[in-house]
């Protein structure tokens, strides 16, 4: 059974400071990897997705890294806003046997960025 | 763009009584599934379809029941309410899984509370 672990469970930084959110998988047997963006009160917004046979993907002033053989993704936000506040969650589409298809999500970094 | 549309945002029930969330998509998407999100659980998956005529169970789906009778809609019954599904209910969809690049669109979520 796909385990998702995401660390730190929380995060306070001052802004402009760059931070790295990590997330962590025991089954490499995936399609892709996910970031995601939650908002207090509202659903997730899709930010990055890594395919399985990439290692990387970069949007603006996020880059998101995907390591399968170590079980290993990071989330690399760059000069980091207050309007960066939100959880982050990291969710895998699982190829493998009964798990086909389904998505395992992490339980969310929160992330705080105080002017 | 509508994307994923869910109603309603909010309901009360009493314990015992039956009620179904909406979930509707514009996208034309194969995958549709539902998750709750409860503090210190995270998301979890109750059923999903990969298309009309075909649902399958997920990780909790005791207490609920779907239907895909057309491409855009993925109705999810609650049949009996207990407390115990006081929850967040979120709907998402995407191109079917094997798609690997194809993220995962969420509506904004239904907050029901069973007293």
């Amino acid at each position: 059974k796909q385990e998702v672990t995401q660390i730190p469970a929380a995060l306070s930084v001052p802004e402009g400071e760059n931070l790295v959110l990590n997330c962590s998988f025991t089954d490499s047997a995936i399609y892709n990897l996910q970031w995601f963006r939650q908002d207090p009160g509202k659903g997730l917004t899709s930010l990055l997705l890594i395919q399985s046979s990439q290692r990387e993907q970069t949007s603006g002033r996020l880059n998101a890294s995907l390591d399968k053989s170590s079980g290993r993704s990071t989330l690399y936000i760059a000069a980091s806003q207050p309007g960066d506040s939100a959880t982050y969650l990291c969710a895998l589409a699982n190829a493998g046997g009964t798990s086909y298809g389904k998505l395992t999500f992490g339980q969310g970094t929160i992330l705080t960025v105080h002017p | 763009n509508a994307g994923v549309t869910q109603t309603p945002k909010f309901q009360v029930l009493k314990t015992g009584q039956s009620m179904t969330l909406q979930c509707a998509q514009d996208m034309n998407h194969e995958y549709m599934s539902w998750y709750r999100q409860d503090p210190g659980m995270g998301l979890r998956l109750i059923h999903y379809s990969v298309g009309a005529g075909i649902t399958d169970q997920g990780e909790v789906p005791n207490g609920y029941n779907v239907s895909r009778s057309t491409t855009e809609d993925f109705p999810l019954r609650l049949l009996s309410a207990a407390p115990s599904q006081t929850s967040v209910y979120f709907c998402a969809s995407s191109s079917h899984p094997r798609v690997s690049n194809s993220p995962l669109h969420f509506g904004n979520g239904t907050r029901l509370t069973v007293t």
